[in-house]
């Protein structure tokens, strides 16, 4: 199974942008990229997924590397309420279930 | 609002005491899973359903079961907990629809004593 590389924290200032970086070198070219968050003391959610082109939606902008091998998560303009647990996923694209979840990304906001 | 409901929240249990723990769903998804997540650890897949057929990961240990009476419902069987099973237990729903976008309750932390 293809395998995803997340640093292990990372510390941001309040209202500004935070790119998230991931890097799935062995990715297929079937696999959707997904991002769940998981805030203290809660269950993961969804946060964005895409295939090869870039992606918004309310919550964060998707880029995707030309080749696919990494991935970016942004967000555009970090709250305290974002502090968070951000995992960078990858979906087999013949499986309707399967999440391979990487190590995640320890999001810190500095107030 | 739909949503993913676990209890209890907290569950403290004897080594070796079989245990329960439910999830209930009102988004009415066919795919029902159960995730085990240690401390500072990602989540991981014990077993999933789609409707009624139980999917059960490799790496599952024995000692885990699970039940899905109806849709809505789905129970997580831990027939003798170890110290090692102390751990949060996720259940998530998925329609086959939504591009895999899984639904996640907010947990039940088993405690083994």
């Amino acid at each position: 199974d293809a395998k995803t590389t997340q640093p292990n924290s990372m510390e941001s200032n309040e209202e500004e942008p935070v790119h998230l970086p991931c890097n799935h070198s062995t990715i297929s070219g079937t696999d959707y990229i997904h991002w769940y968050r998981q805030l203290p003391s809660q269950g993961p959610e969804y946060v964005i997924h895409g295939l090869t082109s870039n992606v918004n939606n309310r919550m964060a902008s998707l880029a995707i590397a030309e080749d696919r091998k990494s991935s970016t998560l942004i967000l555009h303009r970090a709250t305290l309420r974002d502090a968070a647990v951000y995992y960078c996923i990858l979906s087999p694209g013949d499986s309707n279930y399967q999440l391979i979840w990487g190590a995640g990304t320890k999001l810190i906001i500095k107030p | 609002d739909a949503m993913v409901i676990q209890n209890p929240r907290y569950q403290v249990t004897q080594f070796g005491k079989p245990v329960t723990l439910s999830c209930s769903q009102t988004l009415n998804h066919n795919v029902m899973y159960w995730y085990q997540q240690k401390s500072s650890q990602a989540p991981k897949l014990l077993f999933h359903y789609y409707d009624k057929d139980f999917n059960n990961e490799a790496d599952t240990p024995d000692n885990f079961q699970s039940r899905r009476p109806n849709t809505s419902f789905c129970f997580l069987d831990i027939r003798s907990p170890g110290l090692g099973d102390a751990a949060m237990y996720l259940c998530a729903t998925s329609s086959l629809t939504q591009n895999n976008e899984q639904f996640f309750g907010p947990g039940t932390r088993l405690t083994v004593l």
